[in-house]
């Protein structure tokens, strides 16, 4: 099976400050990757994905991704970030032996501050 | 935006009772997933279905049962709650991918359970 890891719980920032949430996923043959955002008593929107091509994906709210599979790593940035941004942000990963199903790592509550 | 709905969003019950979480999409998805979410915990998947008529259970063993007698509709009941059912349920759907990889997933808004 796969298994992601989210590197960072917590990450607190400042408003208009850059910021990165790290994901790695278990090595695979190929592989599809997501970046979920999930505010207070919401389900999960979608962000981003990887499927295929440029391996650098560009989503909503600003946010960006890149794949880079020599270190199976799928960071999410965003150059400049809001308060409206806080919220969890959940990686996820398909492909290789678990077709058909989706992998979740933990989840990274980012706190913006004013 | 997807069209997946989810009731009741909050439910707090007694031990023993029997409860049933409703899901619905009206997206003409073959695939839907029931995943549970913990605090600080990964989305456990518990449930899934291909299709009509198709239900198989997920890596996190779960006392729910699931049915799937239409495609638009997948609810899981637990016949006797306890507190250790106490979670959130996330009810999800997506379209079938040609070589079957997961493609992106609509969710639900989930339903908060709390068994007393």
């Amino acid at each position: 099976a796969q298994s992601v890891t989210q590197l960072d719980s917590q990450v607190p920032v400042f408003e208009e400050a850059p910021v990165e949430l790290r994901c790695n996923y278990s090595s695979s043959v190929s592989v599809y990757l997501f970046w979920y955002v999930q505010y207070p008593n919401q389900g999960l929107q979608l962000l981003l994905k990887y499927l295929s091509g440029s391996t650098l994906v560009k989503g909503i709210n600003g946010f960006e991704a890149e794949f880079n599979k020599s270190q199976t790593s799928f960071h999410l940035r965003k150059p400049s970030v809001h308060i409206s941004d806080t919220a969890e942000y959940l990686c996820a990963v398909s492909g290789g032996s678990t077709l058909g199903r989706l992998y979740f790592g933990r989840g990274t509550q980012l706190t913006v501050w004013p | 935006e997807a069209d997946i709905y989810q009731t009741p969003r909050y439910l707090v019950i007694g031990t023993g009772k029997k409860i049933t979480l409703e899901c619905s999409q009206t997206m003409g998805h073959d695939k839907m997933y029931w995943y549970q979410q913990d605090p600080g915990m990964e989305l456990h998947l518990i449930h899934y279905s291909y299709g009509v008529n198709s239900t198989e259970k997920g890596d996190l063993s779960s006392e729910s049962t699931v049915s799937r007698i239409r495609t638009e509709h997948f609810p899981l009941t637990l016949e006797s709650a306890r507190p250790s059912h106490t979670s959130q349920y996330l009810c999800a759907s997506s379209k079938r991918r040609v070589g079957g990889r997961a493609g992106e997933l609509f969710f639900g808004e989930g339903s908060r359970l709390t068994v007393l």
